[in-house]
């Protein structure tokens, strides 16, 4: 399958550890997006990337949140100190051009 | 900022009918592109159809239509001749000119037997 791949597909954390999500896009898809979704609600952006460069970043991504696509290909996306609010569902999306593809998402809970 | 509205929380609909899930959007860009995504309990978000601001016909996927209205800022998603399998929540997206999608909050669609 060459479906956008993300890992891992649930994790549980202890308030105040460090997490670190891992998305692979589909080959060849030059953007990237980063997405937070809480129960009842549609995906909300967190950053995106064109190629290896991070062109935008929403005001929801504190200072305790770092994404990375090192070599324009795979991304991690890095939660410091995390707190029980950061439990959500993580979404990774890749793109041609236009319309996004997203992977299964990381289920991401704080206890 | 961007804003995407979707009126209905949750929709039901008969086996085999059709149905229009509701989406309008707040925007000043000349350019834009509207998406419908499904995400059923599974949780992945499945790209269904896209739309782009200056298209003069409506886009149509299989049994997905989406039924564009520029002047009204409206861009509802129509499913024909619905499955059990179209049960799932529905989001509406717009992407402006760097098409990252912004989304709705969402319609949930039931499909009875």
């Amino acid at each position: 399958d060459t479906g956008v791949s993300q890992n891992p597909r649930h994790k549980i954390t202890k308030r105040g550890q460090n997490v670190t999500f891992r998305c692979d896009p589909i080959s060849e898809h030059n953007r990237l997006y980063w997405y937070r979704q809480t129960l009842g609600q549609g995906p909300e952006f967190l950053t995106y990337f064109q190629n290896e460069a991070q062109l935008e970043k929403s005001r929801l991504l504190s200072d305790r949140f770092s994404a990375e696509r090192p070599k324009g290909s795979f991304s991690t996306l890095e939660i410091q100190r995390t707190e029980q609010g950061d439990s959500a569902m993580y979404l990774c999306a890749s793109s041609p051009a236009v319309e996004a593809f997203f992977g299964q998402g990381t289920r991401l809970t704080v206890v | 900022a961007q804003k995407i509205t979707q009126t209905q929380p949750g929709m039901f609909v008969q086996e085999k009918e059709a149905v229009t899930l509701d989406c309008t959007y707040d925007t000043s860009d000349q350019s834009y592109g509207l998406f419908w995504y499904k995400q059923p309990s599974s949780g992945e978000m499945i790209f269904l159809i896209y739309q782009g601001s200056y298209d003069e016909q409506n886009a149509t996927e299989g049994r997905y239509s989406l039924n564009f209205q520029k002047a009204r800022k409206s861009a509802n998603l129509v499913i024909s001749a619905s499955q059990l399998g179209d049960s799932a929540m529905y989001f509406c997206a717009k992407g402006g000119g760097s098409y990252i999608p912004t989304f709705g909050r969402g319609t949930s669609l039931i499909v009875h037997p």
